[in-house]
Order: structure tokens, then C-alpha cells, then sequence
């Protein structure tokens, strides 16, 4: 059981390329979601998804697109990068529960440099 | 939304001595608050939660407390060990249905040997 699973672990790009960061899952869970995390910022949400087909903003949504075409994979795009986009990012994926205890599980991270 | 402050940002602590973090969120609805350590070029794990039925949770020499009506709730580690020494972020949201977390800015725990 690989968890969540990020790829690349490490990034760098030239201001206005494109590129797409991937996430996958093994664990059937219904909701992902993809955080940044940038120095006395914590964890800022960027897009989540609670089923295949299903996709909304978070808090910065700006500049990044998502889709959810399987349950397993949850791709962030960076159309035209941004040295403001320069940071580490998080997947995360958490099973869907009426009651219960539901703690986001998170992949390593990737972390993206624009020059 | 919901708003949760944590604090303090960096805590220095000596091996063996105890320390707390602290948390404070404004949705009165929350009810349930997940604490995760990230340790460096790691993503955050799990290492205890709480809902908002206990007032009180330990695992070993974890344990975290919450108090509804101030809106408060607390990460206590007690003889602290060098291996603990990372980042701690707390978080609220509403358990169940598709209700996202909001995490606090996280503190950078030192524990000195």
C-alpha cells in the first residue's frame, strides 16, 4: 500500500512554462485535495475534489487547474508558472465518512522552483 | 469560514522537559481537530485527534485537550525527545460529508539534546 504518491519530488522551472504536478492513491479515497505550503503560511487549500468528475477552488486557486477523471488521480496544472508559485506542494486524500474519525493522509510533497 | 490561529510559531524546548501548542478556531460547528507532525522533506502525518465529545485524548506522551466554549484546544508532549523536534499543525473542520479542514500555520518544535 503506497498512500498517496507525488511525482516530481523536485522542479524547477522558467517563468511561463507550463507543467502538471501528479498525485495518485491507492486507498479508494473519495476526496483529494492539493495544499502549498510556504514559510509562515502553513498549509493554503488550492483545489479539492470529493469524487471523480467533481472539482472545486480553495482558498488560491489562481493560476493552477485540476480534474479528476479517475478516483485515483488528482493532476495540478500550472498553465503559465510564476515565480510567485514557487513552493512546496501537497497532495492529500481522505475517505468519505458519515462519522468517524477522517484524517487527510498527504504524499511527500513536490517542491517547484521558478526562475 | 472557519479561522484557526496556532501558536506560538517556534518552540524551544530542552530534552525531557514538556511542551504545548496551542490552538484557537471561531466555526462553532467544528467538531473535529486532527493534529499533524511534518517532519523535514516530509509530508504532515497524523499523530492524534479529537472530537468534539472528549474532552481530553492521550496517546503515551501525547495528549490533547479541548475546551468547546472557549474554542480552544491544546498539544501537549511530555518528556520530549530529540526525535520530536518538527513542524505540528493543528486543524478543525466538521467530520463527515465533504467539509475540508482549515490548518493552523503550523509551530516548529525544537528539543534540544
Amino acid at each position: 500500500n503506497a498512500g498517496v504518491t507525488q511525482t516530481p519530488k523536485f522542479q524547477v522551472l522558467k517563468t511561463g512554462q507550463s507543467m502538471t504536478l501528479q498525485c495518485a492513491q491507492d486507498m479508494n479515497h473519495e476526496y483529494m485535495s492539493w495544499y502549498r505550503q510556504d514559510p509562515g503560511m502553513g498549509l493554503r487549500l488550492i483545489h479539492y475534489s470529493v469524487g471523480a468528475g467533481i472539482t472545486d477552488q480553495g482558498e488560491v486557486p489562481n493560476g493552477y487547474n485540476v480534474s479528476r477523471s479517475t478516483t485515483e488521480d488528482f493532476p495540478l496544472r500550472l498553465l503559465s508558472a510564476a515565480p510567485s508559485q514557487t513552493s512546496v506542494y501537497f497532495c492529500a486524500s481522505r475517505a468519505y465518512g458519515q462519522a468517524g474519525n477522517q484524517p487527510q493522509h498527504f504524499g511527500d510533497g513536490t517542491r517547484l522552483s521558478i526562475l | 469560514g472557519e479561522n484557526v490561529e496556532q501558536h506560538p510559531s517556534t518552540l524551544s524546548v530542552q530534552e525531557g522537559d514538556s511542551a504545548v501548542i496551542k490552538c484557537t478556531y471561531s466555526d462553532s460547528a467544528s467538531n473535529y481537530f486532527p493534529w499533524y507532525k511534518q517532519e523535514l522533506g516530509k509530508g504532515p502525518q497524523l499523530i492524534i485527534d479529537i472530537r468534539s465529545n472528549v474532552g481530553e485524548k492521550k496517546d503515551q506522551r501525547i495528549a490533547v485537550t479541548l475546551n468547546k466554549t472557549a474554542k480552544h484546544f491544546s498539544l501537549h508532549i511530555t518528556e520530549t525527545q530529540p526525535e520530536d523536534s518538527a513542524v505540528y499543525f493543528c486543524a478543525a473542520s466538521i467530520s463527515g460529508g465533504s467539509y475540508i479542514p482549515t490548518f493552523g500555520r503550523g509551530t516548529s518544535l525544537i528539543v534540544h539534546p
